[in-house]
């Protein structure tokens, strides 16, 4: 009840298409949800979160769309570009800040040129 | 704002040593520090959860005898890998809780030999 399956694993898009990751969670006591972008040898990054009182956050290209009835939640990348390329986690928790973290899977983005 | 840092950024041991990373809040206090290990295109493993002032709580499996924890101010948590071996070669994440989520370090890269 505890896991957030991330899909799919891998994603190769072109320059300027959208990327969408897929989330799915269990626990519905889960309430936010966050998205973070890793490069290689790097710690992840916060790129956007969302909390399930509404059910799209936009920030400049990245969207989290928020579906709380299936538990899902996914992220869009519009206008897809090669530096976007990195490992994409989906997370999940009860509350912000200090509480403990369910990861996805990871999904590896690579966008050709 | 929002900075973490982790030192060092990388080690080389003999196994048989000790190690010692330090994680540190450089803009704001955190009371709760979070301790992650990542294997090669693997997700974040939670391994402790780090609050100042109080004994860590290890997630199951995680040896606290052998990943000895402190976190002895809001802004500095350490993590000690005692008498490594190869199989804790590794990247080690730290992560300290602001008010709106949690922000992460760049990673300790750990090679035991």
């Amino acid at each position: 009840q505890q896991q957030v399956k991330q899909s799919p694993q891998s994603l190769i898009v072109q320059k300027g298409g959208i990327s969408i990751i897929n989330c799915a969670y269990e626990n519905t006591a889960f309430d936010y949800f966050p998205w973070y972008q890793q490069f290689p040898g790097k710690g992840p990054a916060l790129l956007i979160a969302i909390r399930p009182d509404v059910s799209e956050k936009k920030e400049g290209r990245f969207t989290i769309s928020f579906n709380k009835s299936a538990k899902q939640f996914s992220l869009h990348i519009m206008d897809s570009q090669p530096g976007d390329s990195a490992t994409y986690f989906c997370a999940a928790s009860r509350m912000r800040g200090a509480q403990k973290l369910v990861f996805g899977q990871g999904t590896r983005l690579t966008i050709n040129p | 704002g929002a900075v973490v840092s982790q030192h060092p950024s990388w080690v080389i041991c003999k196994s048989g040593t000790s190690v010692k990373i330090e994680c540190r809040s450089l803009d704001f206090q955190a009371t709760t520090m979070f301790w992650y290990r990542q294997f090669p295109k693997q997700s974040l493993m939670l391994m402790a959860t780090s609050n100042e002032g109080s004994k860590a709580t290890y997630e199951q499996g995680v040896e606290k005898d052998k990943f000895l924890i402190n976190h002895a101010s809001l802004t500095l948590s350490t993590l000690t890998v005692t008498s490594a071996h190869p199989e804790d070669s590794s990247f080690y994440i730290c992560s300290a809780t602001g008010v709106e989520t949690q922000y992460f370090g760049p990673g300790t890269r750990l090679l035991v030999l």
